[in-house]
């Protein structure tokens, strides 16, 4: 099956910092989820995009789908935005949506 | 935006119980749903993909008399935790999508077995 890997697995930064997560991954896709779990496991979708460049406020993201990677970028971090980061993709045959291992994300006051 | 819904979020048990995890899209039509197993500071692992009125697809190494899933309507799919022993405990998150819908998670069930 397809593989995905997050980079950094783990950031540590203060309040105000930019800060950029990777995720490589190793097939073609039609779906690139990127999603922020909150402190009580709820999965917040952040981006739809499986090609392309989003932005919505301080959060945007690209996806080069011929290179196989997205980026998520966060600007000026607040300490809301603590918690885990995962990339899920789904290959173009099947339904499934596999998931990264996620950045563990700090923002330190 | 699609909504789905999971309950309990929290229920606790005791060895050798059975335990009923509900999941509902409240707005869409979920033609599939997907049940997720995570353990602490760990990724999401996929258990089973189920079609509605048809049976679960069970991803390898996941138990199908353990973990019954049933999606008998295209608005509900249910997961019960059958026999429930200590190393069940865990979190569990559904996740559903159809025609025209992405996929959207519902806030997950932290199962703990005592």
């Amino acid at each position: 099956g397809i593989q995905v890997e997050q980079s950094p697995p783990d950031l540590i930064l203060q309040e105000g910092a930019n800060s950029t997560l990777r995720c490589n991954f190793s097939d073609s896709v039609n779906n690139l989820q990127w999603f922020h779990q909150n402190p009580w496991g709820q999965l917040i979708n952040l981006f739809y995009i499986p090609s392309g460049t989003k932005q919505n406020g301080r959060l945007s993201a690209t996806t080069v789908a011929t290179e196989r990677y997205s980026l998520l970028y966060i600007s000026s971090s607040q300490t809301t935005d603590s918690g885990v980061y995962f990339c899920a993709v789904k290959e173009t045959s099947g339904s499934r949506l596999t998931f990264g291992e996620g950045t563990q994300l700090t923002v330190n006051p | 935006g699609a909504v789905v819904s999971q309950h309990p979020s929290r229920v606790i048990c005791k060895s050798g119980t059975s335990v009923k995890i509900e999941c509902r899209s409240l707005d869409f039509q979920a033609t599939t749903m997907f049940w997720y197993r995570q353990f602490p500071k760990k990724s999401l692992m996929l258990m089973a993909t189920s079609n509605e009125g048809s049976k679960a697809t069970y991803e390898q190494g996941v138990e199908k008399d353990k973990f019954l899933i049933n999606h008998a309507s295209l608005t509900l799919s249910t997961l019960t935790v059958t026999s429930a022993h200590p190393e069940d405990s865990s979190f569990y998150i559904c996740s559903a999508t159809g025609t025209n819908y992405g996929y959207t998670f519902g806030s997950g069930t932290r199962l703990t077995v005592v």
